[in-house]
């Protein structure tokens, strides 16, 4: 079964614009991992957050991790049309990832 | 580094043959896993081996099996092969950092197609 389940499942927004998409889970973990694909492509990984952080950037993306809430949310700042892809959470326990559906990310020009 | 790498890229059969994908990781990187990615259920985790040694194991049946080699090559093969196995297959692997450390690094993936 899936752990982790994105929100919203589809977000379009207009070049330039921040994109915030959501991702709960269901049990313990001990780090979770966002990561993006192309249509079709492998998944290309942007950022991991341990249990014990609490919010991480690299460049344009931030993210963060509430434990109580078991819930994360990656914000993309001033989004590009390259940013259009397929963006997943996966959540880490003992030595397994297990991804969520995905959100679909469609920037508009 | 070279990435991760699969081969084939596409691969179409015929339902009941069964067929075998390859996965090159990352030079020096000894973890692999597999999954499978179709619309309707997402990305589904296959197994993971770890120097030869298969860590974990999804919920497929047994058709679905896989090994590892001495040099951290990888395989997976379907046997019997039904029309829902179509999906694109992506394998990933992970560096020794430690299990709690590491982000996976996915190939392009074998995109499968059971006629």
């Amino acid at each position: 079964s899936q752990q982790g389940e994105e929100d919203p499942q589809a977000l379009s927004i207009q070049e330039g614009e921040n994109a915030t998409m959501n991702c709960s889970y269901k049990t313990s973990i001990n780090n979770l991992q966002w990561y993006r694909q192309n249509s079709g492509r492998g998944l290309v990984h942007l950022i991991l957050i341990r249990s014990n952080e609490r919010e991480k950037h690299s460049g344009r993306l931030r993210v963060t991790l509430d434990t109580s809430k078991k819930s994360s949310s990656l914000l993309i700042t001033a989004s590009r049309a390259a940013d259009t892809a397929s963006y997943f959470c996966a959540t880490g326990r003992d030595d397994k990832i297990i991804f969520g559906k995905g959100t679909r990310l469609h920037i508009l020009p | 580094k070279a990435g991760v790498t699969q081969t084939p890229r596409y691969l179409i059969k015929t339902r009941g043959q069964q067929v075998t994908l390859s996965c090159s990781p990352i030079s020096g990187h000894r973890s692999v896993s597999w999954y499978q990615q179709t619309p309707g259920q997402g990305l589904q985790f296959l197994f993971e081996y770890f120097s030869e040694t298969q860590r974990n194991k999804g919920n497929f049946p047994g058709r679905f099996s896989g090994r590892q080699f001495s040099n951290s090559r990888s395989e997976m093969n379907v046997s019997t092969l039904e029309l829902g196995d179509s999906a694109l297959y992506l394998c990933a692997s992970r560096g020794t950092g430690g299990h709690l450390s590491g982000a996976w690094y996915f190939g392009p993936g074998t995109r499968l197609t059971v006629t």
